[in-house]
């Protein structure tokens, strides 16, 4: 089976950096998500890492260390329009199957 | 342009009903996704189709079946409705099998009374 743990809520504010961790235990590993989640929207993909390291796209980067089973998603200069759900999710087996956490709301506060 | 559109937005009926749900994606993508989103808003795979042949079915009641009728459309049906049905179902779609990214539709809230 496949286990996905991520916070289950975060505030931080304005113009800040926050951290949104996930770990994770699965078998035949292929890759890791990370989407954004507006209340009443659809998920949006923010990124996918498949390699070891930080891969950053503007404001949002994201950590994968497989050995590790862990990766986080760091958002820097907060905006209020980021106060979202984030949802981590696990692409695995041959079949690339997507396995959701069960997501962090985030808060920004000013 | 909607790149994956679904109809309807809101799903009012009685539990008992038979209801679809229809999902389109204008992308050119050979694969489709329907996900079931709970109150405690988890997302979960429900079935995946790659060029209209079924790939993931994930334990799902048998009283969801799912269509495709050519790549471009996944649709939904679920004969004699339950409470538990209750949820946002979203479709999403991605270029292949192989391709991380999915695109999503904007989600059908069904309501069973």
């Amino acid at each position: 089976g496949q286990n996905i743990d991520q916070p289950t809520e975060m505030t931080a504010t304005e113009g800040a950096i926050v951290q949104i961790n996930c770990t994770y235990q699965t078998s035949g590993f292929n890759g890791l998500f990370w989407y954004q989640q507006h209340a009443g929207e659809a998920p949006t993909f923010l990124s996918y890492n498949v390699l070891d390291g930080l891969e950053e796209k503007g404001r949002f980067s994201s950590f994968l260390s497989r050995s590790k089973g862990y990766s986080y998603l760091l958002l820097k200069e907060l905006q209020m329009k980021d106060s979202a759900s984030y949802l981590c999710a696990v692409n695995s087996g041959g079949y690339q199957k997507v396995t959701f956490g069960t997501g962090t709301k985030l808060q920004v506060i000013p | 342009d909607t790149a994956v559109s679904q109809t309807p937005k809101y799903l009012v009926t009685q539990m008992g009903n038979d209801k679809s749900i229809k999902c389109e994606q204008n992308l050119g993508h050979d694969t489709m996704y329907w996900y079931k989103q709970d109150s405690k808003k988890f997302l979960k795979i429900m079935f995946s189709y790659n060029n209209k042949e079924l790939i993931i079915n994930e334990t799902v009641p048998n009283r969801f079946s799912p269509k495709s009728p050519d790549k471009a459309h996944l649709n939904l049906h679920i004969n004699s409705l339950e409470l538990g049905d209750s949820a946002v179902y979203f479709c999403a779609s991605s270029q292949s099998m192989a391709s991380p990214e999915q695109f999503f539709g904007p989600g059908t809230r069904l309501t069973v009374l």
